[in-house]
C-alpha cells in the first residue's frame, strides 16, 4: 500500500516561499505520477501540478506557472512542492496525491499540509 | 480548460434513502482511442485528505463499497449512493484527467435529513 507523508503546517509573511516535502513509501516511486493539489478555505480543488519521477519534467497549472516548482528526489522518494513569491489568496491546505502510471487521477492522498500567509 | 459543473451544490438525504450527483463537463471527456471515460469522484470528508471513489467513470477504488456506483458517458455523468448511511456524510467532487489540466468540480455536500 503506498503511503505519502507530507511535513506539518506552515505560517508565512507574504513574498516569501515554502517547500513541502512529499515521502512516499510502498510503491515504485518512479514509476508514480506525483500531484499537486490545494484546497482554499471554504473552495474546492485546485491542481497545481504534476512530475513523474522516471520522465522528470513537470507540468505546472497556468495560475502558479512562474511561481511554482515541483521536483523530486528519487534517492529518497521525497517529491517537494515550492511556491515563491507567497500572497494571502494561496492560503490552503496543499495535498501531495499519485497514481500509478501516467494518468492524472488521485489514487494516493497525503494527509495535507496547512499553510497560511498571513502578515 | 475543461469546465466541471456539478449539481446539486448541496443535499440533504435521509439514512438509507438514495443520493444522486450530476457532473457535466464542457467538453466530452471520452476517447475512442481506448472507449473510456476519463472522470474521476471522490469523497472528501473534513480534515481528512480526498478519497478516490471512482476511476474511469465507473471504475470502483478498492474498499469503496457497493452501495455507491458510478454512470455516465461523454460530457453526463453521475454519482449514485443507493442507500445513504451516515458515514457517507462529506462534499463530493468529480474531477476529469481527459485533458491538461485536470479539474475539479466545485463539490456537492452530502448531508442527512
Amino acid at each position: 500500500q503506498v503511503q505519502m507523508v507530507q511535513s506539518g503546517a506552515e505560517v508565512k509573511k507574504p513574498g516569501s516561499s515554502v517547500k513541502i516535502p512529499c515521502k512516499v513509501s510502498g510503491g515504485t516511486f518512479r514509476s508514480y505520477t506525483i500531484s499537486w493539489v490545494r484546497q482554499a478555505p471554504g473552495q474546492g480543488l485546485e491542481w497545481l501540478g504534476r512530475i513523474i519521477p522516471m520522465v522528470g519534467t513537470p507540468n505546472y497549472a497556468r495560475k502558479v506557472q512562474g511561481r511554482v516548482t515541483i521536483t523530486a528526489d528519487e534517492s529518497t522518494n521525497t517529491a517537494y512542492m515550492e511556491l515563491r513569491s507567497l500572497r494571502s489568496d494561496d492560503t490552503a491546505v496543499y495535498y501531495c496525491a499519485s497514481v500509478f502510471s501516467g494518468s492524472s487521477f488521485f489514487e494516493y492522498w497525503g494527509q495535507g499540509t496547512p499553510v497560511t500567509v498571513s502578515s | 480548460d475543461i469546465v466541471m459543473t456539478q449539481s446539486p451544490d448541496s443535499l440533504g438525504v435521509s439514512l438509507g434513502e438514495r443520493a444522486t450527483i450530476n457532473c457535466k463537463s464542457s467538453q466530452s471527456v471520452f476517447s475512442s482511442s481506448n472507449s473510456k471515460n476519463y472522470l474521476a469522484w471522490y469523497q472528501h470528508k473534513a480534515g481528512q485528505p480526498p478519497k478516490l471513489l471512482f476511476s474511469w467513470a465507473s471504475n470502483r477504488n478498492s474498499g469503496v463499497p457497493a452501495r455507491f456506483s458510478g454512470s455516465g458517458s461523454g460530457t453526463d455523468f453521475t454519482l449514485t449512493i443507493s442507500s445513504l448511511q451516515a458515514e457517507d456524510v462529506a462534499v463530493y467532487y468529480c474531477q476529469q484527467y481527459y485533458d491538461s489540466p485536470p479539474t475539479f468540480g466545485h463539490g456537492t455536500r452530502v448531508d442527512i435529513k
